[in-house]
């Protein structure tokens, strides 16, 4: 099974509105870190924002906010009064258990951004 | 300011020829790792290193060889390079290994193996 999952392979928005990319992961280990990153064409990659198993609150980061919903395992990530310069590719990840944990990324979600 | 550097960002190289992608951070990170980019397979792991002179294999470590002398830099190398290990690197560190700490990337070496 998919440890993380990103059901939308593509996403349009225009400027200054809201989107939403989904995330939904999978872990038996109570431990886990949950991260956004921003991979633009130029190729980089761009940390967004980042959500602990044990945070009770969503974390926010300028116009990023993660939306966690720990029973039903998912990590959504908004993007509020979107800009041009936010179409890119959107990777979720996650970090799993106490000691050593690799990075494992979904698939990614590519967000257009329209004027 | 706070980086992972990787050089060089654009290789063309032909079979055979071995050669070096560093990897540099100025965070004293101790962990560091390396991953590969791929269409359809998305980004898998070479290596990582949990601290100097500790190294291990990751998902897709065949054809690559790393070594970690100093904690700031995390060199890949590949011996005999191949046309299937043309790909996007990306070296990446974060301060400690659990869960909780942020990879931070660099920014990328777009290799092509003729």
């Amino acid at each position: 099974a998919q440890k993380i999952t990103q059901t939308q392979p593509g996403m349009f928005v225009q400027e200054k509105e809201a989107v939403t990319l989904d995330c939904t992961y999978d872990t038996s280990d109570q431990s886990y870190g949950l991260f956004w990153y921003k991979q633009p064409s130029s190729g980089e990659m761009i940390f967004l924002i980042y959500q602990g198993s044990y945070d009770e609150q969503n974390a926010t980061e300028g116009r990023y906010s993660l939306n966690f919903q720990k029973a039903r395992k998912s990590a959504n990530l908004v993007i509020s009064a979107s800009q041009l310069g936010d179409s890119a590719m959107y990777f979720c990840a996650m970090r799993e258990g106490i000691r050593y944990s690799t990075l494992t990324f979904g698939k990614g979600t590519m967000l257009l951004v329209s004027p | 300011e706070a980086q992972v550097t990787q050089n060089p960002r654009y290789l063309i190289t032909v079979t055979g020829k071995k050669l070096t992608v560093t990897c540099s951070q100025n965070m004293n990170h101790e962990y560091m790792s390396w991953y590969r980019q791929d269409p359809g397979l998305g980004l898998r792991q070479i290596y990582y290193s949990m601290n100097v002179e500790v190294t291990d294999k990751g998902d897709v470590p065949e054809g690559y060889k790393v070594s970690r002398k100093e904690k700031r830099n995390f060199p890949l190398i590949l011996e005999s390079p191949s046309p299937n290990q043309t790909s996007l690197y990306f070296c990446a560190s974060s301060l400690s290994l659990v869960s909780t700490d942020t990879q931070y990337f660099g920014p990328g070496t777009r290799l092509t193996v003729l």
